[in-house]
């Protein structure tokens, strides 16, 4: 069973401050893990993919993963009222009929940026 | 540089009739392509992928077929549409042997 859980908030947080945004999934395999950020009515754009153990720091983001816990999470520092979106959270687990890895995607943490 | 081009954006269609989504990528060869759905509360649903001209995958059964005519055109079909297909209809590509997945601006299809 392929999943990706996250908490669907909404997720408030004052502008200027850390949001932060958790995920989990099923398949301990995963290698591979993405940050999507998905405005209202649009598409989701990717912001932060994640292969290691440990942070990786992206300007204002930085991605944390723990394989042993099966967690990864998005930091956003000094938040501001346009990191409002939703954002998805995205693992690779290769697909039943082989041949392609997607990506399985949480369904998405709400956040608002509180001005 | 590669582009992803969907249309149409905005569907409004009766319940039964057809459907016809149409997706091309420009600037590479050979990518890996998929359609996803995303529905009103729910997340993205995986519905079709496929590696190369006329390899379709389907990761779940529904109302809908794909077909890839073309290395970068990759089209979903339905000959009767249902009160349950409506949602937000999202092409996206990869390139082979990578795993970045860049997707289109999405077509979105209410059934009435």
């Amino acid at each position: 069973q392929k999943e990706v859980e996250q908490n669907s908030g909404p997720l408030s947080v004052p502008e200027g401050a850390i949001a932060s945004l958790n995920c989990t999934y099923s398949d301990r395999g995963s290698q591979s893990f993405f940050w999507y950020r998905q405005y209202s009515g649009k598409s989701p754009e990717l912001i932060m993919s994640i292969y290691s153990n440990g942070d990786k720091e992206d300007g204002r983001f930085t991605a944390q993963l723990n394989k042993a816990s099966q967690y990864v999470s998005l930091l956003i520092r000094d938040s501001q009222p346009s990191d409002s979106a939703t954002y998805l959270c995205a693992v690779i687990f290769r697909y039943s009929g082989g041949g392609a890895d997607g990506l399985t995607f949480g369904k998405g943490t709400h956040l608002i940026i509180q001005p | 540089s590669q582009t992803i081009h969907q249309w149409p954006a905005t569907l409004v269609q009766p319940v039964g009739s057809p459907l016809s989504l149409e997706c091309t990528v420009e600037g590479t060869s050979n990518p890996n392509l998929y359609w996803y759905r995303q529905a009103a509360g729910r997340g993205l649903q995986l519905l079709f992928y496929s590696v190369g001209i006329g390899q379709i995958s389907s990761e779940v059964p529904q109302n809908l077929s794909a077909s890839r005519p073309q290395d970068r055109q990759f089209i979903l079909s339905s000959k009767k549409l249902l009160l349950s297909d409506s949602g937000f209809y999202l092409c996206a590509w990869e390139p082979i042997g990578g795993n970045v997945l860049t997707f289109g601006a999405g077509s979105r299809l209410t059934v009435l």
